[in-house]
């Protein structure tokens, strides 16, 4: 079956932007996750949604970072005023359930940079 | 201290080595283990999680140490295509926010 899907695969922007990211999760996946990767380094963790609700939003860095999850199926990850800093690959993942022991499934990610 | 360390290497081995990694981990609470696998400019990927009384997989084999508070992967009979960068991930109790470890980068040469 469909994997999890994220647009764009790459995004290009000018510092000060607004960027929208979409992840489409597999079908039934009730937890979704966003990640953000740097160079060198793990996916650091944003925000966690059950259901249409954002349970954890605890790893967003600060208030220009905001997610939805209106209909509990696909998401968006909203930056306003991007800066340089934000450049990473933003990974979504889905689960089948909530709990930290469910397998989670990892989209291609979108690569953002921030110019 | 980082909530879950590991080596980032690169370990560099031949094709048919035994290779092994290791992973810490601070919270002493932590319930659930994981190795991910992850390609260059990929998604990582679930390789095996990580059981109390530890588990293999074919060549690989995943341990638990609570009392020194690691997990540890050992790949035998190592491939080409093995060469990845290993991501460890923690849970803690009651958690559903996975902690990633920073990857350890193997590479596996003919």
């Amino acid at each position: 079956g469909a994997g999890v899907s994220q647009t764009p695969s790459n995004k290009v922007t000018e510092k000060g932007k607004y960027v929208e990211l979409r992840c489409d999760p597999i079908s039934g996946h009730t937890a979704l996750y966003w990640y953000r990767q740097s160079l060198g380094q793990g996916p650091e963790f944003l925000i966690y949604f059950q259901g249409t609700g954002a349970a954890d939003d605890s790893g967003l860095p600060n208030d220009r970072f905001f997610a939805v999850r209106p209909e509990g199926s696909v998401s968006t990850l909203k930056i306003q005023r991007t800066e340089r800093g934000d450049s990473a690959v933003y990974l979504c993942a889905s689960s089948l359930q909530a709990g930290g022991s469910d397998t989670q499934y990892f989209g291609p990610g979108t690569r953002l940079t921030v110019l | 201290r980082k909530e879950v360390e590991q080596d980032p290497g690169p370990f560099n081995v031949p094709e048919g080595a035994t290779v092994a990694f290791n992973c810490t981990y601070s919270n002493s609470a932590s319930q659930s283990f994981f190795w991910y696998r992850q390609d260059c400019r990929k998604e990582p990927k679930l390789l095996m999680s990580v059981y109390s009384s530890g588990n293999e997989d074919g060549r690989f084999t995943a341990q638990l140490n609570r009392a020194s508070q690691y997990i540890s992967l050992l790949i035998r009979d190592s491939k080409l295509s093995d060469s990845a960068t290993y991501l460890c991930v923690v849970n803690g109790q009651g958690s559903y926010i996975p902690t990633f470890g920073r990857g350890t980068s193997l590479i596996v040469h003919p």
